[in-house]
C-alpha cells in the first residue's frame, strides 16, 4: 500500500514568519495531492490540492509545490497568524487505492503571537 | 457551514448498549465514508460506500455495522463496543467513485466514548 510520511510532526514559528511542511509519498501512480487543515476539535477541511500535471499553486498565503520524480509534494505558508496553528494533514490518492486517499500523520503548526 | 451534518455531537455509551451515528449530506454526492479519529492522530479509514453499496470494509470488527439507505444518508450501528473504541468519528463525502473520490467533505464528528 502507500507509504506517506510527513515532517516534520511540529512546528513552531513566531507569527509573520512561513512554514514549511514536507510529505513524502511512495506511489508512482499517485495523482492527487491534496491538504487538510484540522483545528482543535474541528473537522478536517481541504485548504488547498494539486494535480499531478502541474508543478506548483497558490491560494493568497499558502501554496502547495509538487515534485512527482522526487515523490514529494509541499505546504507553504507565508506570514503566519495565530489562526493558522492547526494540524495540516497530506493525504496522497492512488489508483492502486481506487483513488481514496492516504492520510499522513499530521503536523502540528504552533503560530506563537 | 458543514455541508455534512453528524448526529449526535456527543455520545456516551455503556459496553452492552446499542446506538446509531447519523451522517447527511445534500451535495449529491455518491461516495460516503466512515472513519475513527483518536487524538493527535490521522483519520483512519474504515468504511466506504460507493452509490449506496459497500465497497471498502478496512476489516473493521463486526461491532461496527454501517448502512447507507439512500445517497444522501450514511449510518453506523454499534454494539457491544469497548473503552478502546473511544474516539471521533467522522463521516466524509465526494463526489464520486474514481477520481471522484477527493477531495473530501468531513462533517463535524460524532465524539464516542464507552464506559
Amino acid at each position: 500500500g502507500e507509504n506517506v510520511e510527513q515532517h516534520p510532526s511540529t512546528l513552531s514559528v513566531q507569527e509573520g514568519d512561513s512554514a514549511v511542511i514536507k510529505c513524502t509519498y511512495s506511489d508512482s501512480a499517485s495523482n492527487y495531492f491534496p491538504w487538510y487543515k484540522q483545528e482543535l476539535g474541528k473537522r478536517p477541511q481541504l485548504i488547498i490540492d494539486i494535480r499531478s500535471n502541474v508543478g506548483e499553486k497558490k491560494d493568497q498565503r499558502i501554496a502547495v509545490t509538487l515534485n512527482k520524480t522526487a515523490k514529494h509534494f509541499s505546504l507553504h505558508i507565508t506570514e503566519t497568524q495565530p489562526e493558522d496553528s492547526a494540524v495540516y494533514f497530506c493525504a496522497p490518492d492512488s489508483i492502486r487505492r481506487s483513488y481514496i486517499p492516504t492520510f499522513g500523520r499530521g503536523t502540528s503548526l504552533i503560530v506563537h503571537p | 457551514d458543514t455541508e455534512v451534518t453528524q448526529t449526535p455531537k456527543h455520545l456516551v455509551m455503556g459496553m452492552t448498549n446499542k446506538k446509531s451515528l447519523k451522517c447527511e449530506q445534500h451535495m449529491g454526492h455518491r461516495a460516503m465514508y466512515w472513519y475513527k479519529q483518536k487524538a493527535k492522530k490521522p483519520p483512519e479509514l474504515m468504511f466506504v460506500y460507493s452509490y449506496e453499496k459497500l465497497s471498502i470494509n478496512e476489516s473493521v470488527p463486526s461491532r461496527f455495522s454501517p448502512e447507507c439507505p439512500n445517497s444522501s444518508l450514511l449510518n453506523l450501528h454499534l454494539h457491544a463496543l469497548q473503552p478502546e473504541d473511544s474516539a471521533l468519528y467522522l463521516c466524509a463525502s465526494s463526489p464520486g467513485r474514481g477520481v471522484g473520490n477527493q477531495p473530501q467533505h468531513f462533517g463535524d464528528g460524532t465524539r464516542l466514548s464507552i464506559l
